[in-house]
């Protein structure tokens, strides 16, 4: 069964500086997506990053970076240039590459920023 | 385009009523996905639908079921509440016409079961 892990329940980052939030997972799968979705308060899900198993570069989106270590299955996600914006719940997600909606969540991370 | 909408935004039941939450995919979008997230906790896969059929299911009781319509709209029923299924529920629909599809998802409805 897959089983998706994050043990960071809050984390807190000055504005303007730089946050890594983590992510495990547990798969047999060799092919599938990892994801970092947020959630603000407003409870929409909002899709951060993507990163495809088979693809051993790391994904980056503006401020957005993930470090994927697919042996170790890890998948954090750094944040730079911390903005107020980016208070939220910050969830880890995994799906088989071929099984289109059946996400697995991580229990989140709720990140806050000072300004 | 409106993107995925959910009713009702909030909803207060009794223990052992029934309770239908309804969706509307973003448009273009074929399948629609149901997730409850307890306080606290990350979505859980509660079943998905795609053409008005249940195509997979999550480890909820069949109390949980669904339905699709020929517009792609979606409804979930709960059956016979109990409070542990104090929740929000959110959709999430996508397209299946392309190898990688994103799935977007409903701001959700907040169950509450007294």
């Amino acid at each position: 069964a897959q089983t998706v892990t994050q043990s960071q329940p809050e984390m807190s980052v000055q504005e303007a500086e730089t946050v890594t939030l983590s992510c495990t997972y547990d798969t047999s799968e060799s092919d599938y997506y990892l994801f970092w979705y947020k959630q603000p308060p407003s409870r929409q899900m909002i899709l951060v990053i993507r990163q495809e198993a088979y693809k051993q570069q790391n994904a980056t989106e503006n401020r957005f970076s993930v470090n994927f270590q697919k042996a170790a299955k890890s998948f954090s996600l750094k944040i730079s240039d911390s903005q107020l914006g980016d208070a939220a719940m910050y969830f880890c997600a995994y799906r088989r590459r071929y099984n289109f909606n059946k996400f697995y969540f991580g229990s989140g991370t709720k990140l806050n920023v000072k300004p | 385009d409106a993107g995925v909408t959910q009713s009702p935004t909030h909803l207060i039941k009794t223990r052992g009523q029934q309770v239908t939450l309804r969706c509307s995919p973003k448009s273009g979008h074929d399948t629609v996905s149901w997730y409850q997230q307890a306080l606290g906790q990350g979505p859980q896969f509660i079943f998905q639908y795609y053409e008005e059929e249940e195509r997979q299911r999550g480890n909820f009781p069949d109390r949980f079921s669904g339905h699709q319509f020929p517009n792609y709209s979606s409804e979930l029923n709960v059956n016979a509440l109990l409070l542990g299924d104090s929740a929000l529920y959110l959709c999430a629909s996508s397209w299946t016409g392309t190898l990688y599809n994103e799935q977007f998802f409903g701001p959700g409805t907040r169950l509450t079961v007294l």
